[in-house]
């Protein structure tokens, strides 16, 4: 198992295109969160799945924005319409979760940069 | 809705000296899961300490350590032996159940 792989790692859009990021974690773990990161500041949580069910939605997450976990495997984000604002890290992290496992934290993929020009 | 705090956006430390990152958060709950993370200069972010509120014990990782106050609701990170490759974003992080909540970050820097 090689961690959590992004893809792409980075995205340049004009404004008003639509995007999507896909997010491949660790195996065997069975949640997956998206978070976007701007320049000096920490993640800031959208979504989150268990398996494929989608737990939590974020008021960040706007109409534009939408996520997948189909079979609980992958995940894929889209943001339709993207603005300027849209521009940021977005970070996908991933976590086996029991009550075992709670506090073993995440593990982050590297990321896709967004550039909506 | 938890939040968490780190004061100090930047900190900087001699090669070899030690430094204490800060972190405050704020919660109602008892049990809950604090965490450091690390993120170099665009690299992805890797997990450097985690603590288990219900341990009164502060958890240790090599030259990394923790000073958790639970009552203060304080949760610091000292790099002893500072090294060059500790230069990065540090983001301390509280969890629940759910998702995790981040601070902003504080940027390390290692003079030589």
């Amino acid at each position: 198992d090689t961690g959590v792989s992004q893809n792409p790692r980075h995205k340049i859009t004009k404004r008003g295109q639509n995007v999507t990021f896909r997010c491949d974690p660790i195996s065997e773990h069975n949640r997956l969160y998206w978070y976007r990161q701007t320049l000096g500041q920490g993640p800031e949580f959208l979504t989150y799945f268990q398996n494929e069910a989608q737990l939590e939605k974020s008021r960040l997450l706007s109409d534009r924005f939408s996520a997948e976990r189909p079979k609980g495997s992958f995940s894929t984000l889209e943001i339709q319409r993207t603005e300027q604002g849209d521009s940021a890290m977005y970070l996908c992290a991933s976590s086996l979760d029991d009550a075992r496992a709670l506090n073993y934290g995440y593990t982050f993929g590297s990321g896709t940069r967004l550039t909506v020009v | 809705a938890q939040t968490v705090t780190q004061s100090q956006p930047e900190m900087s430390v001699q090669e070899a000296e030690t430094v204490t990152l800060s972190c405050t958060y704020d919660t109602s709950e008892s049990d809950y899961y604090l965490f450091w993370y690390k993120q170099p200069p665009s690299r992805q972010m890797i997990l450097v300490i985690r603590q288990e509120a219900y341990k009164q014990q502060n958890a240790t990782e090599n030259r990394f350590s923790v000073n958790f106050q639970k009552a203060a609701k304080s949760f610091s990170l000292k790099i002893s032996d500072s090294q060059l490759g500790d230069a990065a974003m540090y983001f301390c992080a509280y969890r629940r159940w759910g998702d995790m909540r981040f601070g902003a970050g504080t940027r390390l820097t290692v003079k030589p």
